[in-house]
């Protein structure tokens, strides 16, 4: 059972202009969520993270934000870069358990030059 | 190393077999987390080691799910008699403090069974 879900599985862009990748969340007690960025053969890096306490995150060109009665939270690239061409995950601490990490199933972003 | 390593990168066996997965975390890493990538699915936590604390297994699938961690360093996944449905990408994470914003994920293992 999916508790963070991305429902676009891949994504085009022209490159600058902007990047939106959606992800939307059935339990209502996550209070954390954080985007992973990969690249063919290579493990997941961290991204950005947004806590639910804010709705806004901002990293240079990467901006979370979180829509807590939608449950639902994106991530914007703007400008987007050929270098962010790569599968995004989104991602939240299980409760009780905040070790431990429930994905998305991912979106592909490309960025067309 | 720099970073988190597996190996092998790629694995085929066929059903009914044994296989083994290796993770080397980042040294000085407390926490070691196994997740797995099955196609068209997100990342599925599978297990956690925390220092010397006894590991939470509660991600493991089935029985034939196993790992340890030796020295709290390298970890071993271990499946047994393996089916179909354990093909996936089989990825290790470190991290120093259990904090999930700061886990290292190496490039995984491809698992793939006949």
């Amino acid at each position: 059972d999916q508790q963070v879900k991305q429902n676009s599985p891949s994504l085009s862009v022209q490159e600058g202009r902007i990047s939106i990748l959606n992800c939307d969340y059935t339990n209502s007690m996550f209070d954390y969520f954080l985007w992973y960025k990969k690249y063919p053969a290579e493990g997941p890096t961290f991204l950005i993270s947004i806590s639910s306490i804010k709705d806004k995150n901002e990293d240079g060109r990467f901006t979370v934000f979180l829509n807590k009665s939608a449950k639902h939270l994106s991530l914007h690239i703007v400008p987007s870069q050929p270098g962010d061409s790569a599968v995004y995950f989104c991602a939240a601490p299980l409760p009780f358990g905040n070790e431990k990490l429930t994905f998305g199933t991912g979106t592909r972003l490309t960025i067309i030059p | 190393g720099a970073g988190v390593s597996q190996s092998p990168s790629n694995k085929v066996t066929e059903k009914g077999k044994d296989v083994e997965l290796r993770c080397d975390p980042i040294s000085g890493h407390t926490a070691l987390y196994w997740y797995r990538q099955s196609l068209g699915q997100g990342l599925e936590f599978l297990i956690y080691f925390q220092g010397n604390s006894a590991p939470d297994k509660s991600g493991l699938p089935s029985d034939r799910f196993s790992a340890e961690r030796t020295g709290g360093s390298v970890s071993t996944l271990t499946i047994q008699r393996t089916q179909q449905e354990d093909s996936a990408v089989y990825l290790c994470a470190s991290s120093f403090s259990g904090k999930w914003d700061e886990q290292f994920f190496g490039p995984g293992t491809r698992l793939t069974v006949l």
